[in-house]
């Protein structure tokens, strides 16, 4: 079974701070992804990456910074937390390029006060 | 761009009713994913449909990939109370990048 885990499930930050959110895949996949999810606007996605050192923009990025050190761990940073930035943030991972099945992280909860 | 429509937002139904969604768009798809998502967690692959015409069945849970390849059906049988949750179906974009379209999702509540 692929499995993609989240650093944490509830996270509790305050405006301004340094925010890292990791995802770690245990399925050597090529692409990995960051969402997030708010009620109403469904799944955005942020950044995603195709290879290691490797990031690309999604639809929503301003705010955020990922990094993509090594293959199985992607990292969410968000430079300087706003209360907009409340929501839950999902990470996902697929095989490879042409392989579109992704699967999902448990999602992380973050509250900015 | 692409656009996936899931219609109504929410749908409330009895313990032990069947219930049916569909997914809708525009564009075609070549492929179609279905996800379930509980309360709090991450989304969950329930079926992945990969040719057109084709019917896929997961226990109670059977999705069909529409002729047209513009839509997608999921059905539910004999539904229980976990069933609750946001069913989201997906596609992938066009082109050879891996990213996927979603549907905004449709909540789905089960009265005992």
């Amino acid at each position: 079974d692929v499995k993609v885990t989240q650093s944490s499930r509830y996270l509790v930050k305050r405006t301004g701070e340094k925010v890292f959110l990791e995802c770690v895949q245990d399925m050597d996949h090529e692409n990995m992804f960051w969402y997030r999810q708010d009620p109403g606007l469904g799944l955005r996605l942020i950044y995603f990456s195709y290879d290691v050192k490797m990031k690309e923009k999604g639809d929503i990025p301003e705010g955020y910074s990922v990094s993509r050190e090594k293959k199985e761990r992607f990292s969410l940073i968000l430079e300087s937390a706003s209360t907009n930035q409340t929501s839950m943030y999902l990470c996902a991972s697929s095989i490879h390029r042409g392989r579109e099945t992704q699967y999902f992280g448990p999602g992380t909860r973050l509250l900015v006060l | 761009g692409q656009q996936l429509n899931q219609s109504p937002q929410s749908m409330f139904i009895q313990e032990g009713e069947d219930v049916s969604m569909n997914c809708t768009s525009s564009s075609i798809f070549n492929t179609w994913l279905w996800y379930k998502q509980d309360p709090g967690e991450g989304p969950v692959l329930l079926i992945a449909l990969y040719k057109a015409g084709e019917l896929t069945s997961n226990g109670r849970l059977t999705a069909q990939f529409g002729i047209t390849r513009k839509d997608s059906f999921l059905n539910i049988s004999a539904s229980i109370p976990s069933d609750v949750g946001i069913y989201f179906c997906a596609g992938p974009n066009t082109g050879a990048n891996s990213k996927l379209t979603f549907g905004k999702g449709i909540t789905l509540s089960v009265r005992p």
